[in-house]
């Protein structure tokens, strides 16, 4: 099994709303990220977690919390969000943080916030 | 055909031509690139990839050539195929995450 899988592919949401982004990969990898990217733009890092604990924040604003319940989930859990926080929110794994490696990208959820 | 210059955004191809894809980076010590494909509304697909004691890797039709000196990238692609159109993201790896560079949007002509 060579995925990640994101959850849902795409969510609408208001300004007031709370809601979560979910991530999965069973290829035993133990680095996970969250990237964000906006239309025609590069992947941007938002999050890394390394063996469950989170090794990176790209000064992410607090409406984005990350969590990692166990190695083979990533979860994005989004509050009071702005409308210039749409985006397709991409999540990756890799076997670890600091080897050369492939990252693995799932599919991205596409966030609309309203 | 061929790419005219660096950091181009749009490269139209014919369909069974060549294509040049180039990517500069901007950390000297980076030992570690990644090509990546991005389709519309997908996410971003491993093509290949280079260690910096590599200065070329040969894949199924796709040729990366890393030159050090200038700090550059760039992906060959043989006899172009429609379903090469993509976005195409070159990765630099840096330490504990990658930094993707701006991308370029192939157009395949038939």
């Amino acid at each position: 099994d060579t995925e990640v899988t994101q959850t849902p592919k795409h969510l609408v949401m208001g300004m007031t709303n709370k809601k979560s982004l979910k991530c999965e990969q069973h290829m035993g990898h133990r680095a996970m990220y969250w990237y964000k990217q906006k239309a025609k733009k590069p992947p941007e890092l938002m999050f890394v977690y390394s063996y469950e604990k989170l090794s990176i924040n790209e000064s992410v604003p607090s409406r984005f919390s990350p969590e990692c319940p166990n190695s083979s989930l990533l979860n994005l859990h989004l509050h009071a969000l702005q409308p210039e926080d749409s985006a397709l929110y991409l999540c990756a794994s890799s076997q670890e943080d600091t080897d050369t490696g492939e990252l693995f990208f799932g599919e991205g959820s596409r966030l609309t916030v309203l | 055909g061929e790419s005219v210059g660096l950091h181009l955004p749009t490269l139209s191809v014919q369909e069974g031509d060549n294509s040049i894809i180039n990517c500069a980076y901007s950390n000297s010590a980076s030992d570690y690139f990644i090509w990546y494909k991005q389709e519309s509304g997908k996410g971003p697909q491993f093509i290949i990839d280079i260690r910096s004691n590599m200065d070329k890797r040969q894949g199924q039709r796709v040729t990366v050539l890393l030159n050090k000196t200038v700090k550059h990238l760039s992906l060959q692609i043989a006899a172009t195929q429609p379903g090469d159109s993509a976005v195409y993201f070159c990765a630099e790896q840096g330490t504990y995450k990658y930094i993707f560079g701006t991308g370029t949007r192939l157009k395949v002509l038939a």
